[in-house]
């Protein structure tokens, strides 16, 4: 099982371009989140998928949006990138809504914003 | 809302000493309480849960916690550091379905 797998690894963007990260899910997980990891903070949440819809949402503006498909991997788009976008982008997964189970993470896309 | 503080950013112990990584929480009600660990280059693992079953939880590699509702505390201890336990560590809450992590502590360890 390769368990939560992101990509790309790292990623270098002009202000006010776009960027799409991707997420697959742990083997067996229906449940993504997304969270932002700014340098020297606590990971931020972002949203959740589940079942291909957004059920959460933290305090991010619209710039950052998402999708979750069929087969449950997720993608992170955020647009008119700014230089504080810059950051470790994790997701993570797990089964259902409960927090009974445990939240499978990624080792992120750092992204570089100049 | 809930809400979590770590109180140190920075821990550093001698190999074979004790850890504390010092967490309080804020909360109306109950909460659900863990430990998360981030190591370089890895992604987060999750050391150890509290959810209300016992106030004494015991995690991966040696570590537990003890949840104090008189203190709001919920501090993170080891017997003995090893090496390989340095990392960030983040005290984290969860609130409707979304985990809030603390600013985190990063535990140096010396030989």
């Amino acid at each position: 099982d390769a368990g939560v797998t992101q990509s790309p690894t790292h990623l270098i963007k002009t202000r006010g371009q776009q960027v799409t990260l991707r997420c697959s899910p742990k083997s067996g997980h229906d449940t993504v989140s997304w969270y932002q990891q700014a340098l020297g903070q606590g990971p931020q949440f972002i949203f959740q998928y589940y079942e291909e819809e957004e059920r959460q949402r933290g305090n991010f503006p619209d710039r950052f949006s998402g999708h979750q498909f069929p087969n449950y991997s997720s993608e992170l788009n955020v647009n008119a990138l700014l230089l504080g976008d810059s950051a470790l982008y994790l997701c993570a997964s797990r089964t259902g809504w409960t927090l009974n189970t445990e939240a499978f993470f990624g080792q992120g896309t750092r992204l570089t914003v100049v | 809302a809930q809400s979590v503080t770590q109180l140190d950013s920075h821990v550093s112990v001698s190999e074979g000493t004790p850890v504390l990584l010092r967490c309080n929480y804020s909360s109306s009600y109950s909460p659900s309480l863990f430990w998360y660990v981030q190591h370089p280059n890895k992604g987060l693992q999750l050391l150890l849960k509290y959810t209300s079953a016992a106030t004494l939880v015991k995690g991966i590699n040696g570590f537990e916690a003890e949840f104090k509702k008189s203190e709001t505390s919920f501090h993170l201890t080891k017997p003995s550091a090893h090496m390989s336990d340095a990392a960030e560590y983040f005290c984290v809450a969860y609130n409707t379905d979304k985990l809030i992590f603390g600013t985190g502590t990063r535990l140096q360890v010396f030989p």
